[in-house]
């Protein structure tokens, strides 16, 4: 059965320095992978999805995601964080049997601290 | 921005009534899904639909029932609303097509719901 595991449910790093959110899948087949933003009282934004083309995965605002199929991971990281970063971060996992579903990681709430 | 609209973005409603939340869309888009998000919990999916009038359950059905009559439009209906329907309800809308995806979700604004 397809699963999503966020190690961490909060997250706090200064401005300018790096950000990683873990993510671990569990998967019966080769997954689908997305990364999805919410800030505060808003809905789901796509920050990158993993297509198998390409295991490094460059999305929106500098942030990206390595596919690593030996650690069933796929961490979402950026160099250098910004204020406008502080939201809540989800990682997906999707699944095809017979129709498209998705299951959701149970977030991290990232925190950037001036 | 996908073309996805929530109605209403707030309800406060009582126990014991029906409710319904809509869902619209103008993206043409298959797959519709209606999920509730609770602190702790992620989005859990209600239901989702994947063609007109062709809908199935997710993993927190109980109590909540949905139609699609028309491919922009997806109902989520609460048949008699009680407190542990308190939540944020998100939909969302997929490509879906025949082939394999990735296929991302694209989200509305989300409906605020209180049931006192």
């Amino acid at each position: 059965a397809q699963s999503v595991t966020q190690l961490d449910s909060h997250v706090s790093v200064s401005e300018g320095t790096p950000v990683l959110l873990r993510c671990n899948y569990s998967s019966s087949y080769s997954p689908s992978l997305f990364w999805y933003v919410q800030h505060p009282n808003k809905g789901l934004q796509l920050l990158l999805k993993y297509t198998s083309a390409a295991t490094l995965v460059k999305g929106i605002n500098g942030f990206e995601a390595e596919f690593k199929k030996s650690e069933t991971s796929f961490h979402l990281t950026k160099p250098s964080a910004h204020m406008s970063d502080a939201a809540e971060y989800f990682c997906v996992v999707s699944l095809f049997s017979g129709t498209y579903k998705y299951i959701f990681g149970t977030g991290t709430r990232l925190k950037v601290l001036a | 921005d996908a073309g996805i609209t929530q109605s209403p973005r707030h309800k406060v409603t009582e126990t014991g009534t029906p409710v319904t939340l809509r869902c619209h869309q103008t993206e043409n888009h298959r797959y519709m899904y209606w999920y509730r998000q609770d602190p702790g919990h992620g989005l859990r999916l209600i239901h989702y639909s994947y063609g007109v009038k062709d809908t199935d359950k997710g993993e927190v059905s109980d109590g909540y029932s949905v139609s699609r009559s028309k491919t922009e439009d997806f109902l989520l209906t609460l048949e008699s609303a009680t407190s542990s329907q308190t939540s944020v309800y998100f939909c969302a809308i997929s490509e879906g097509r025949e082939e394999r995806g990735p296929y991302e979700q694209y989200f509305g604004p989300g409906t605020r719901l209180t049931v006192t």
